[in-house]
């Protein structure tokens, strides 16, 4: 079946533009979160959406920063006022999530590069 | 916060020499899981470990949890190039139940 989407694959733009990355996650997959992966660096957790829960947004590093996830399945993550140490590979991954676990299944990510 | 850690960080071996990377947690676990990033690719779900002290085996690699469900190891016997990439160990963990990721192991072999 189909698995997680992210577009665009690569995005370039200029330092002070905004910026919105999208994921569609597999469906019927309940947990989505995003990351960003800087190159040669490990996974760094922004936010998770799970359900009908309030976001947990403890990893969005400033509050150019955001996401919103509509109807419980696409998420965009929107950078305003990019800057260029936002260039980086964002990671999207969803997750059946039952009680005691929480396989994630991760996009191909969007590569951003801020000029 | 809960801490995942990794080591080594990185890790160079000669093809056909085995690999050990090892998971270290702050707290006890419910469970772990392993997951495999090649070079530019993304990370891929190899497996998840729930039981103390419970080895599982995929081919060459051989996963294993801690009697404390505190650490957990993945070891891969006699290296193939197909082996590069990053290791990662995750967690549920956090106010949220999340997951979490630990800090990566990143194989190179050389052939």
């Amino acid at each position: 079946g189909a698995g997680v989407s992210q577009s665009p694959s690569n995005k370039v733009t200029e330092k002070g533009k905004d910026v919105e990355l999208r994921c569609d996650p597999i469906s019927g997959h309940t947990a989505l979160y995003w990351y960003r992966q800087s190159l040669g660096q490990g996974l760094e957790f922004l936010i998770y959406f799970q359900g009908n829960s309030a976001p947990d947004k403890s990893g969005l590093p400033s509050d150019r920063f955001s996401a919103e996830r509509t109807g419980g399945s696409v998420s965009t993550l929107t950078i305003q006022r990019t800057q260029q140490e936002d260039s980086a590979v964002y990671l999207c991954a969803s997750s059946p999530r039952n009680r005691d676990t929480d396989t994630q299944y991760f996009g191909p990510g969007t590569r951003l590069t801020v000029l | 916060g809960q801490q995942v850690m990794q080591i080594p960080q990185y890790q160079h071996v000669q093809e056909g020499e085995d690999f050990t990377t090892y998971c270290n947690s702050s707290t006890t676990l419910s469970n772990i899981q392993w997951y495999k990033q090649r070079p530019g690719g993304h990370p891929v779900f190899l497996i998840q470990l729930v039981k103390s002290g419970e080895v599982k085996k995929q081919k060459r690699l051989t996963f294993q949890f801690g009697e404390a469900k505190k650490n957990s190891s993945l070891h891969i016997t006699a290296t193939q190039t197909t082996d590069v990439g990053t290791y990662f160990c995750a967690c549920l963990g956090g106010a949220t139940n999340k997951l979490i990721f630990g800090t990566g192991t990143l194989l190179a072999v050389q052939p």
